[in-house]
């Protein structure tokens, strides 16, 4: 059964970093993609970046490029999303998600969410 | 970058009939790359349609996606009670290279 599991929600004040991750299991981690998106209190769904986990390349959007970090350790399946200086507008429900692939390119399975509130 | 707009914003329907979802794209999306999610409170979404019009595994066939090019569309042929929930469309291809639409919430009229 494939599997995407992520850490628990976190509590944080402004300035302090953060590591949250995801660990596949049931499948091949390395032979799909794993996206991140971010679900803000009340709002949509909006993506973040993903990671090839077999040569952890990257690419990001635009709207978070340089605001975050997105990681991969294939020896224990293991995707990783990483702030180093949170802010208050970070509070949010992140989920990652695996990308099927071609020929189609979406989200087969998601990950239960973690939900991350920054606060003074 | 393809920007997704859904519409309407909400929809209120009662239990059996029929909803009609539009997602358009500002430019032209393969329909390969065109996918659509349930999402119910505190839950994650969960893929319904893939390719424009295929079902996901184990999603019940009055679910259907249809469309090509800029316009496409999820139909829910007689609403169930656990129909009720919020719905995205979602394009892979041009940078950026995945987005999502804002969503269409489908209520208990």
């Amino acid at each position: 059964e494939v599997q995407l599991v992520q850490s628990g929600a976190e509590v944080k004040k402004p300035g302090e970093s953060l590591r949250i991750s995801c660990k596949g299991s049931g499948y091949s981690f390395t032979s799909y993609w794993i996206s991140w998106v971010r679900q803000m209190p009340g709002k949509g769904l909006e993506w973040m970046g993903r990671i090839d986990p077999s040569d952890s390349y990257t690419n990001y959007s635009p709207s978070f490029q340089g605001h975050v970090t997105i990681s991969a350790d294939k020896s224990i399946s293991t995707a990783y999303l990483q702030w180093s200086s949170l802010k208050a507008s970070d509070t949010a429900m992140y989920y990652c998600a695996r990308l099927s692939g071609w020929p189609n390119y979406y989200f087969d399975y998601w990950g239960q969410g973690t939900l991350v509130t920054v606060s003074s | 970058e393809i920007v997704l707009t859904q519409s309407p914003g909400t929809l209120s329907l009662s239990p059996g009939e029929r909803a009609t979802l539009s997602c358009r794209a500002s430019q032209s999306v393969s329909s390969s790359y065109l996918a659509w999610y349930q999402q119910k409170p505190g839950q994650a979404p969960r893929l319904l349609i893939y390719g424009a019009s295929s079902r996901a595994t184990g999603i019940p066939d009055r679910f259907s996606g249809s469309g090509s090019g800029t316009d496409f569309t999820l139909t829910i042929s007689r609403l169930e009670p656990e129909d009720f929930a919020v719905y995205y469309c979602q394009q892979y291809g041009s940078s950026p290279r995945i987005t999502f639409g804002p969503g269409t919430k489908v209520d208990i009229k």
